[in-house]
């Protein structure tokens, strides 16, 4: 069974303090993982695919890696716009099963 | 513009009776999903579809049913069989390419009172 694990639950940072959420997840096969955006009482918005181990993507100032267990999610210099909860999903490579499994989300708040 | 619309945004609900959450998308995509979302649950499939007229229960579909007669449209009804309904209902599309990513409409806030 696809599982997916973010770390940690919650985090507080002040406004200019980098860090790093974490997915790690275990999967017959990974043929993608996602990283997503979520403002409260709104849908998730996309943000990143990564595809293989080694995989690098960036917008503004998040930076999305991955490796063969874990994908980490980079925040550079957080502004306080960047509070949001952040969720983590896989899809396997298993034929025809299309099915995202998702992460309990990663709520973050950005102190001024 | 294209995208996935979802309506109602709030919805109340008396216990014993059914309801139907919409979900339309205009971005020509096969496969749809819904998901159900509750504090520190994250996100939990509840049903999905990958072609008109065809769907697969996913982990938590006891209570609900759906039907894909429309490329466009997936509804979800929420029975009287559903013990704990209070919850975020999110729909998400994407297309049938294998690791592409999935779009999600604004939810559904379902309430029993």
């Amino acid at each position: 069974e696809d599982q997916v694990t973010q770390s940690p639950e919650a985090l507080r940072l002040q406004e200019g303090e980098s860090s790093s959420l974490n997915c790690s997840y275990t999967v017959s096969g990974l043929r993608g993982l996602f990283w997503y955006r979520q403002d409260p009482g709104k849908g998730p918005e996309f943000l990143f695919t990564l595809y293989s181990a080694g995989e690098e993507k960036e917008k503004e100032r998040l930076k999305a890696t991955l490796t063969k267990k874990e994908s980490f999610l980079h925040i550079t210099a957080p502004k306080p716009e960047d509070s949001a909860t952040y969720l983590c999903a896989v899809q396997a490579d298993t034929g025809a099963n299309s099915k995202l499994t998702f992460g309990k989300g990663i709520t973050l708040s950005v102190r001024p | 513009d294209g995208g996935i619309t979802q309506s109602p945004k709030y919805l109340f609900r008396k216990e014993g009776q059914n309801v139907t959450l919409s979900c339309e998308q205009n971005l020509n995509h096969d496969a749809m999903y819904w998901y159900r979302q509750d504090p520190g649950q994250g996100l939990r499939l509840i049903y999905y579809s990958q072609i008109v007229n065809d769907f697969q229960k996913g982990d938590i579909a006891e209570g609900y049913s759906v039907s894909r007669e429309k490329k466009e449209s997936f509804p979800l009804t929420v029975t009287s069989a559903q013990k704990n309904p209070t919850a975020f209902y999110l729909c998400a599309s994407r297309t049938s390419n294998r690791g592409t990513e999935a779009f999600f409409g604004q939810g559904t806030r379902l309430t029993v009172v």
